[in-house]
């Protein structure tokens, strides 16, 4: 079975310094990994995703993230962080079985301090 | 990019009435569409996976006389709460894809709907 974990609830960062959001997944077969941002009442925003190819992805605003596949992880960085970038993070797996199904993880609270 | 409108933005309800969430693809044809809650300071919970002109898979646990879902057009999913209860209040969240494999740039989700039973 698919699964997701964020081991961290939440992260604070100040305004201006690098940025880690950890992810770790277990998947059957290649794993199909994405980054998305929440801001309070409202959808999932896509940041970045990775599917194949180099394990360094970049995606929006900035952010970036690195596959490790000996590690299962995904986790998400950046290297100067806003005060604009706080918001709830959430990092997904979709496997190629069972009709593309995408779970998310838990979730993780990102405050910038200015 | 695709564009995904999910309508109502919030609706408060009282118990035991049905209330009926829309997401609608405006720019693509959605030939899948997901259904997910989420409440507070947890994370997405997939509710259900529905097909246009096909019945929707429904997640284990998920009532699917209670949570009925409609697909009848590539443009429109519809998510009706019926006979809605307190613990039914939630954020209701729709995403999308144009077709049935992975989509290359993720999942389009709507704005969500924040369901409040009173």
């Amino acid at each position: 079975a698919q699964s997701v974990a964020q081991p961290e609830d939440q992260v604070n960062v100040a305004e201006g310094n690098p940025l880690t959001v950890k992810c770790t997944y277990s998947v059957s077969g290649n794993p199909y990994l994405f980054w998305y941002v929440q801001y309070p009442n409202r959808g999932l925003q896509f940041l970045l995703k990775y599917i194949t190819g180099d394990n360094l992805v970049k995606g929006s605003y900035g952010f970036e993230a690195e596959f490790n596949k000996s590690q299962t992880s995904f986790h998400l960085k950046k290297p100067s962080a806003l005060v604009s970038d706080s918001a709830l993070y959430f990092c997904a797996v979709t496997g190629n079985t069972g009709g593309f199904k995408t779970i998310f993880g838990a979730g993780t609270r990102l405050f910038v301090k200015a | 990019g695709a564009v995904v409108s999910q309508h109502p933005s919030w609706v408060i309800c009282k118990s035991g009435t049905s209330v009926k969430i829309e997401c609608r693809s405006l720019d693509f044809q959605a030939t899948t569409m997901f259904w997910y809650r989420q409440f507070p300071k947890q994370s997405l919970m997939l509710m259900a996976t529905s097909n246009e002109g096909s019945k929707a898979t429904y997640e284990q646990g998920v009532e699917k006389d209670k949570f009925l879902i409609n697909h009848a057009s590539l443009t429109l999913s519809t998510l009706t709460v019926t006979s809605a209860h307190p613990e039914d209040s939630s954020f209701y969240i729709c995403s999308v894809t144009p077709g049935q494999g992975l989509p290359s740039s993720g999942y389009t989700f709507g704005s969500g709907t924040r369901l409040t039973v009173v």
